[in-house]
């Protein structure tokens, strides 16, 4: 079965720019979760989508965004890029969305020149 | 009282020695306790996890043993292995809050042959 996949590995943009991540979940998982992670933070939510709805939302802001489509694939945007969103973006997959396993994808290398 | 704390920041072990990683959290509504190893290069992968129902869960060399009165859980790893050297994350969530997990800060273990 294959594992969860983040396209691209490695992204490079400038500050103001926008961007979008995607991921693939397991096949199967109808909840896909973001994190972010950095040195200094460690690993932080983002949001969760479950059957193309916004679940949960951590506290980030607001030019954080994502959706899920009705393949349960999801995307994770990013406008107004600023030198602090440098970071691991890691997307998570899990079969439902209340306390289940997650499953992490390798993650998107976000860097902010 | 969303925090999750976890310690040592590092440890060295020797092959064949037992490693022990412990984390406490405050929010009495966590319910769902999993450990994940990151190498480097690679997403978090999950290794073990437990709910309060239990005070200890064991899969191969890894072991969870969970306090629910002092609001604890440890992870011991037997037989310490080089190929386990990795940043060992604990991470709890609560079944309200749907599938946002609240990580520990990591330990980064180090096993010498």
């Amino acid at each position: 079965k294959a594992g969860v996949t983040q396209t691209p590995r490695y992204l490079i943009k400038t500050r103001g720019q926008q961007v979008t991540l995607s991921c693939s979940p397991i096949s199967g998982h109808r909840s896909v979760s973001w994190y972010q992670q950095t040195p200094g933070q460690g690993l932080q939510f983002l949001f969760e989508y479950f059957s193309e709805t916004q679940r949960n939302k951590g506290n980030f802001p607001g030019r954080f965004s994502g959706r899920q489509f009705s393949n349960s694939r999801s995307e994770m945007n990013v406008s107004t890029l600023e030198l602090g969103d440098s970071a691991l973006y890691l997307c998570a997959s899990s079969l439902g969305s209340n306390n289940q396993p997650q499953h992490f994808g390798d993650g998107t290398r976000l860097s902010i020149l | 009282q969303q925090q999750v704390k976890q310690s040592p920041q590092s440890l060295i072990v020797q092959k064949g020695g037992i490693s022990i990683i412990n984390c406490a959290y405050e929010n009495t509504a966590f319910d769902y306790f999993p450990w994940y190893q990151q190498f480097p290069g690679k997403g978090p992968a999950l290794l073990i996890a437990i709910r309060p129902d239990v005070s200890e869960k064991k899969e191969g060399r890894f072991t969870i043993s969970f306090n629910k009165s002092a609001k604890q859980f440890s992870l011991h790893i037997m037989d310490s292995q080089p190929g386990d050297s990795a940043t060992y994350f604990c991470a709890a969530s609560a079944y309200n809050y749907g599938q946002n997990f609240v990580f520990g800060p990591g330990t980064r273990l180090s096993v010498l042959p």
